[in-house]
């Protein structure tokens, strides 16, 4: 257990729907990373929050948005949901230099 | 544009053999370079990091070797097993001009497999 926790593992949803990804940091973390990471991309970075402030954007279509709350859980959501979306969502939180990384959301689109 | 630039893609060696994973980056402002393992329906996982300041780190059977003349870092696993079959992710770390806050930038990936 990393200490970052994703929610849910997997989700399936159809084209057009929206969903929650949610991510709670390791304690004391203030900061969030969303990556999202398919196969022919890599490990995209798509956002980072950092104490409830939205610090840094990446390649983050403008379907997604994220926040980051008081408790310092974030949520990613995804609208007008493609069959392009299906990916795995990775968060992670970052402490002194390194980076954690949750286990994931895995996003189907069907 | 990849800020990180990682190969081979894939590679495939035997019980014992050691793989080397190369990575080249640009930008001297880069100042940490993690590298990151990752099994299938895993998040990736923090292995081992350098600073530019250090050619060569060692932990375990990894071994990080930095130049930073050329810009360039390798990751070696020595005696490598078949558990060590997954992807590994180089990473470098740098911060924006006036962001006191870094950013993870990462190669594309290679995917190790180590026969038995």
């Amino acid at each position: 257990d990393s200490g970052v926790t994703q929610t849910p593992k997997h989700l399936i949803t159809a084209t057009g729907q929206r969903v929650t990804l949610r991510c709670s940091p390791r304690s004391g973390d203030l900061s969030v990373y969303w990556y999202q990471q398919s196969l022919d991309q890599g490990l995209q970075f798509l956002i980072q929050y950092y104490n409830g402030e939205e610090r840094a954007k990446g390649n983050i279509l403008e379907r997604f948005s994220a926040q980051q709350f008081p408790d310092l859980h974030s949520e990613l959501n995804l609208s007008s949901l493609e069959l392009g979306d299906s990916a795995l969502y990775f968060c992670a939180s970052r402490g002194d230099v390194s980076y954690t990384f949750g286990s994931g959301t895995r996003l189907t689109v069907v | 544009q990849q800020q990180v630039k990682q190969s081979p893609q894939s590679l495939i060696v035997q019980k014992g053999g050691i793989p080397i994973i190369n990575c080249a980056y640009e930008n001297t402002a880069f100042d940490y370079f993690p590298w990151y393992q990752q099994f299938p329906g895993k998040g990736p996982a923090l292995l081992i990091a350098i600073r530019p300041d250090v050619s060569e780190k060692k932990e375990g059977r990894f071994t990080i070797s930095f130049n930073k003349s050329a810009k360039q870092f390798s990751l070696h696993i020595m005696d490598s097993q078949p558990g060590d079959s997954a992807t590994y992710f180089c990473a470098a770390i740098g911060w924006e001009r006036g962001s006191t806050l870094g950013r993870l930038y990462f190669g594309r990936g290679t995917q190790l497999t180590v026969w038995p």
